[in-house]
C-alpha cells in the first residue's frame, strides 16, 4: 500500500467510448505524474503536476485529456482511443513540487490502470 | 528522450547467487534511483543515492554510482524467489519535472 490509488484497475473500451481513469493520493503530496507502460517499452511520461498546475505535457495526443482539480486527485480522460493506446496507465504522486528545476525525489506510484482498446 | 539504460535486460540466477545489475546515463544528475516492479503491478521505489554518493546500502541492496563513466550498479545479494521482478533506473528529466526510465532489468530468481 504505497498510498496512491488507481481506479479502476483494468478497463477495456472500444474506440468510440468515453472513459476516465481516476488517481487519488493520499500522502500530502504537492506532484503527480501520469506514465504510460507498454510492452517492451520505457515508461513513458505523459502529464506532470505541480499544486495543480500542469507543468509538463510530452506531447501527448489530444484523446488523452488530464485534470488535477486539487492536489489529491488526478484523472485521465479518455476520448476516441486507438488500440495502440492499450497499455498499463500508472500514476504517481511525490512529496515537493515538481516545478523551477529543483528535480524530483522519490515517486509514489499506484498499482496501475490496464486500459485495453478494442 | 530516454536518460537512463539498463543492462542486462534480462537475468536469470539461483536463489542465493547475487544478482547485479548496470544502468547508464546520459546528462549530469542531481540523483538516481532504482525502483522494482512486479509483473503488472506499480513501481515501487528502492534505493536514492545522490551525485555525491558512491555508495548506499539497504538491507540486501547495494548500490554505486560512478558519475564520472554516467554509471550505476545495482547488486542484490543473496536473492530469494521473491525478488523476481523487474528493475528500473531512473534519473530526472532535463526539466527537472519528472523522473525519466530505463527499459529495464527482468530477473527471474529460481529455487
Amino acid at each position: 500500500e504505497t498510498g496512491v490509488t488507481q481506479t479502476p484497475r483494468h478497463l477495456v473500451m472500444g474506440m468510440t467510448n468515453k472513459k476516465s481513469l481516476k488517481c487519488e493520493q493520499h500522502l500530502g503530496h504537492n506532484a503527480m505524474y501520469w506514465y504510460k507502460q507498454s510492452a517492451k517499452k520505457p515508461l513513458e511520461l505523459m502529464f506532470v503536476y505541480s499544486l495543480e498546475e500542469r507543468v509538463e505535457n510530452n506531447s501527448v495526443p489530444s484523446r488523452f485529456s488530464p485534470e488535477c482539480p486539487n492536489s489529491s486527485h488526478l484523472f485521465l480522460h479518455l476520448h476516441t482511443l486507438q488500440p495502440e493506446d492499450s497499455a498499463l496507465y500508472l500514476c504517481a504522486s511525490s512529496p515537493r513540487g515538481a516545478s523551477g528545476g529543483r528535480g524530483t525525489g522519490e515517486l509514489f506510484f499506484g498499482e496501475g490502470s490496464r486500459l485495453t482498446v478494442l | 528522450s530516454q536518460q537512463g539504460e539498463e543492462d542486462p535486460q534480462a537475468l536469470s540466477i539461483q536463489e542465493g547467487e547475487n544478482a547485479t545489475m548496470n544502468c547508464s546515463y546520459k546528462t549530469s544528475i542531481n540523483n538516481l534511483q532504482w525502483y522494482r516492479q512486479n509483473s503488472g503491478r506499480g513501481l515501487v521505489h528502492l534505493i536514492l543515492i545522490r551525485s555525491n554518493e558512491r555508495e548506499k546500502h539497504s538491507g540486501r541492496l547495494r548500490v554505486t554510482l560512478d558519475t564520472s563513466k554516467k554509471s550505476s550498479s545495482l547488486l542484490i545479494t543473496a536473492s530469494r524467489a521473491a525478488d523476481t521482478a523487474s528493475y528500473f533506473c531512473a534519473t530526472v528529466n532535463q526539466a527537472g519535472t519528472a523522473l525519466i526510465f530505463g527499459k529495464g532489468t527482468t530477473l527471474s530468481v529460481s529455487s
